[in-house]
């Protein structure tokens, strides 16, 4: 079945451990996204990439690093530079065009300790 | 800066009522306007919006879009207790998309 898989849907990491966030999708979608969300709180985009090696900051991008080397790939790293980590991150991907809409994955859900 | 704003973060209603979750934007360069159901984990999508007043329906769920005053409004109609979720207010600006804070309904039986 196609869709969008992220892994591991929990993780625990110490202060101070970058962490990768994986997400791959069979969709045959050229765009990705990375979003995090906190408690009482919308979606926050991270990074998203429109095409293979290319990728653009979104508006929270401080403190994590991604890759687009594949098409269907787009790891999140989270570094140790991020000051609050804790949060449900979920990636998504879309066909560009104008009737493209997101579809998601499950969701990632990180506690630093 | 781009920003979505979406209003009642919060809304309480009676099984049966029908409610109003409203969403405005200030977007450069908007190519669309999305509405997702979240219950658990990832949002599930409901409509995309391209066009002013031409209102998109699925089953009890409708909405509408106005380019020229820069909102957008999702009508729920006899509501259940399986609407009871966030709503997430979606725009998109070429291939960037930026959510809203979404509204937090929950429907009493």
């Amino acid at each position: 079945d196609g869709g969008i898989t992220q892994s591991p849907k929990y993780l625990f990491r110490k202060e101070g451990q970058n962490v990768t966030l994986s997400c791959e999708q069979n969709l045959n979608h050229d765009a990705m996204y990375w979003y995090r969300q906190d408690p009482g709180q919308g979606l926050r985009l991270i990074y998203y990439s429109q095409i293979v090696n290319d990728f653009q900051k979104g508006d929270i991008a401080e403190g994590y690093s991604v890759s687009r080397e594949k098409k269907e790939s787009f790891p999140l790293t989270v570094t140790s530079a991020q000051k609050n980590p804790t949060a449900f991150y979920l990636c998504a991907s879309r066909l560009r065009s104008n009737t493209g809409e997101l579809f998601f994955g499950e969701g990632s859900r990180l506690t630093v300790l | 800066e781009d920003k979505v704003v979406q209003s009642p973060l919060s809304l309480v209603v009676h099984e049966g009522d029908t409610v109003t979750l409203n969403c405005s934007y200030e977007v450069t360069n908007f190519r669309s306007l999305l509405w997702y159901k979240q219950e658990k984990k990832a949002p599930t999508f409901l409509f995309m919006l391209t066009s002013s007043g031409i209102e998109k329906k699925s089953g009890r769920l409708s909405s509408i879009l106005d380019k020229k005053e820069l909102f957008s409004i999702l009508n729920i109609t006899a509501t259940q207790t399986g609407d009871s979720a966030v709503y997430l207010c979606a725009v998109r600006r070429d291939d960037k998309i930026i959510f809203g804070k979404g509204t937090r309904l929950h429907i009493l039986p």
